[in-house]
């Protein structure tokens, strides 16, 4: 069974500030895809990136950074510089990689505030 | 094309009424998902279609709800004899599959269904 736990229910930054938010995932599989999606106040789901269990390289998209450890079963997401239009509620999310099948389980999601 | 698209956006139905909501793909994508999410959580998958055939049904997915892709391209979801705890968000996804190899998928604006 998979399982994804996102610990941080709510999280509250200034403007400028930095800010993690941390995903943790459980899997029998040893190929496996995960995902970050944000969840703006408009309701739809927005998809940010896949990584695949095979590649642990960490990535940097603008302001955006994404740190992946399978010793840890992690896969932290960072934004550097936040904005009030980064206030949304960002779900990690797993898939396993070898039947095809690819359907999404989710983690309960942490909503993020950022102040003016 | 502007992505997955669902309707209606919003339904208020009486206790033991019938629904049907309705999602449109992204035009090329074979793959077609549906997901339930309640306040406060992330989506729950519940059935998926490649092409029209419906490949998985999730336990979640009881004897009251079906789900249809005739033609391979829009999807239904019916969910007969309403119950309060019906009330959720319904998400629609499409993705592009094939030759095991699959692409992120994309979630249209939801179906947000209130059982009264």
């Amino acid at each position: 069974a998979q399982k994804v736990t996102q610990a941080q229910t709510e999280i509250s930054v200034v403007e400028k500030e930095d800010v993690t938010l941390d995903c943790v995932y459980e899997t029998r599989d040893t190929t496996y895809y995960l995902f970050w999606y944000k969840q703006p106040p408009s309701g739809e789901l927005v998809f940010l990136i896949r990584r695949n269990s095979f590649d642990e390289q960490n990535e940097i998209s603008g302001r955006y950074s994404w740190n992946f450890q399978k010793s840890t079963s992690s896969f932290n997401f960072t934004i550097t510089a936040s904005q009030v239009v980064d206030s949304a509620v960002y779900f990690c999310a797993l898939s396993e990689a070898v039947t095809g099948r690819r359907a999404l389980t989710f983690g309960s999601g942490t909503r993020l505030q950022v102040q003016p | 094309d502007t992505g997955v698209s669902q309707d209606p956006r919003h339904k208020i139905t009486k206790r033991g009424q019938n629904v049907t909501f309705r999602c449109d793909p992204i035009s090329e994508h074979n793959r077609l998902y549906w997901y339930r999410q309640t306040l406060g959580q992330g989506p729950e998958f519940l059935t998926y279609f490649q092409n029209e055939a419906q490949l998985e049904k999730s336990r979640l997915l009881s004897d009251r709800f079906s789900a249809e892709r005739p033609k391979g391209s829009f999807s239904t979801l019916e969910i007969q004899r309403t119950e309060q705890g019906d009330s959720a968000m319904y998400l629609c996804a499409s993705s592009s599959y094939s030759d095991e190899i699959s692409y992120e998928q994309y979630f249209g604006p939801g179906t947000r269904l209130t059982v009264t």
